[in-house]
């Protein structure tokens, strides 16, 4: 199976701030790499698919990028909406796997 | 509007059976491969199971094979998890989710249902 690991785990930021979170797979997985969002009792929402594609309706601040093991999510400047939990997920291969989870809070 | 709408999750006893059930709606559900996500208390995301679009392929994580099965009806637009020898382990909010082609995203995701097993 391929391991997905996310860093940090979680992270303080203020309203504005540019914030990068970075996503790793235990093998190459090609740019078959979503990011999703997930505010508290609510679903995952997609974000960013294919490594660097925005979703249908996703704001700009958001974007993608990396292929083969590395990837990154970065918010260019965060607004109070985004606060909430990101995920990548693998899509290469079966089983799908996803990574632990990035917690962004308001510092 | 895309929906899935999630259903059947509830309190079970271990050892216990339940079946889950998503109703797909603006879309023709045979259009694209279906999964299982689930959630456990506190915890991220698990992809549990996965099926083409005409029922001929069907993928499962370890820990549910053999006392999990997908199925679809793709005339009735609707996903199933039949779940058996339920585990404590098992408790989690399932989230029915589309994938459009094999190797894409999860774009849309049900509500959630949430199963609790326990005495």
């Amino acid at each position: 199976d391929i391991q997905m690991t996310q860093s940090p785990s979680s992270l303080s930021a203020s309203v504005g701030d540019r914030v990068t979170i970075t996503c790793r797979a235990s093998q190459s997985i090609r740019s078959y790499l979503n990011w999703y969002q997930q505010k508290p009792g609510k679903a995952p929402k997609l974000l960013i698919r294919a490594a660097s594609t925005l979703q249908s309706g996703v704001p700009l601040r958001f974007s993608g990028s990396g292929s083969g093991t590395d990837f990154t999510l970065t918010i260019s400047s965060l607004q109070p909406e985004d606060f909430a939990t990101y995920y990548c997920q693998q899509s290469y291969t079966t089983p799908r796997t996803f990574g632990p989870g990035t917690k962004v809070d308001i510092k | 509007e895309v929906q899935l709408v999630d259903s059947g999750g509830g309190l079970v006893q271990p050892g216990g059976s339940l079946r889950l059930s998503c109703a797909a709606s603006g879309f023709t559900l045979s259009c694209c491969w279906m999964s299982w996500v689930r959630q456990a208390p506190g915890k991220g995301l698990e992809w549990v199971a996965a099926m083409k679009q005409d029922g001929t392929e069907e993928f499962y994580v370890d820990s549910v094979k053999g006392r999990f099965t997908i199925a679809r009806d793709n005339a009735k637009n609707s996903l199933y998890l039949q779940m058996n020898s339920l585990r404590a382990e098992d408790t989690a909010v399932y989230y029915c989710t589309r994938e459009m082609a094999y190797g894409d995203s999860f774009d849309y995701w049900g509500q959630g249902t949430l199963v609790t097993v326990s005495s």
